[in-house]
């Protein structure tokens, strides 16, 4: 079955780190590009981060800018993001989502996510 | 960074057709994507390429794009069409993904 699967999640003190771990199946993991995406809880879908299929290229919205690393292990298939100096509103549901990839061509959009780990910064 | 903006809600009968817009200054230059999400659940693509559908979308949901609005246009709404759709462009030139805001699709 062709699937993401999200871990990693859980309740952290503002200030402290996390490392999210997003295993992909079904698919070859190596070829595709790959990104994470978080939601605030009752909140809209907010892009956070970029991995091209070789961890050559690299994007970070400006908001986790210099917080968050992405990274990747194509012999794991698996999709990382270490997140440091966590703050409150960074407090969501993390998705890692596939990026669309068709003949070595990736494109910028998601045709496959996973159900998403929740972060809680607080307190 | 740019903005796309989705209304809030949108509310339709079963049976009838709804019409959900996004709308950006770079829309005319870049492809729009929609999404749904039912709560609790991850997002699914609905359509990519302003009005290409993924295989297994139903024929009821299409596309469209004019000038800097985009639709997606659901015909003959059904009740498991109930949830959030998101809008989303990205931007090459600066590296940026953008979602629009959502909107909450209710059906009567």
């Amino acid at each position: 079955e062709v699937q993401l699967v999200e871990s990693g999640g859980g309740l952290v003190q503002p200030g402290g780190s996390l490392r999210l771990s997003c295993a992909a199946s079904g698919f070859t993991f190596s070829s595709y590009s790959m990104n994470w995406v978080r939601q605030s809880p009752g909140k809209g879908l907010e892009w956070v981060s970029y991995i091209s299929s070789s961890s050559s290229t690299i994007y970070y919205a400006d908001s986790v800018k210099g917080r968050f690393t992405i990274s990747r292990d194509n012999a794991k298939n698996s999709l990382y993001l270490q997140m440091n100096s966590l703050r409150a509103e960074d407090t969501a549901v993390y998705f890692c989502a596939r990026a669309y990839c068709s003949g070595g061509n990736c494109q910028w959009f998601f045709d496959l996510w996973g159900r998403g780990s929740l972060v809680t910064v607080s307190s | 960074s740019y903005e796309l903006t989705q209304p809030p809600s949108v509310s339709v009968s079963p049976g009838q057709t709804a019409r959900i817009t996004c709308s950006g200054d770079t829309l005319p230059k870049q492809y729009a994507y929609w999404y749904q999400q039912k709560p609790g659940q991850a997002p699914v693509l609905v359509m990519y390429k302003d009005s290409e559908r993924p295989s297994g979308i139903p024929e009821r949901f299409s596309g469209s794009s004019s000038g800097t609005t985009v639709t997606l246009t659901i015909s003959g709404v059904q009740a498991e069409d109930e949830a959030d759709y998101y809008c989303q462009s990205a931007d090459s030139s600066s590296t940026c993904v953008v979602f629009g805001g959502g909107t909450k699709l209710t059906v009567l």
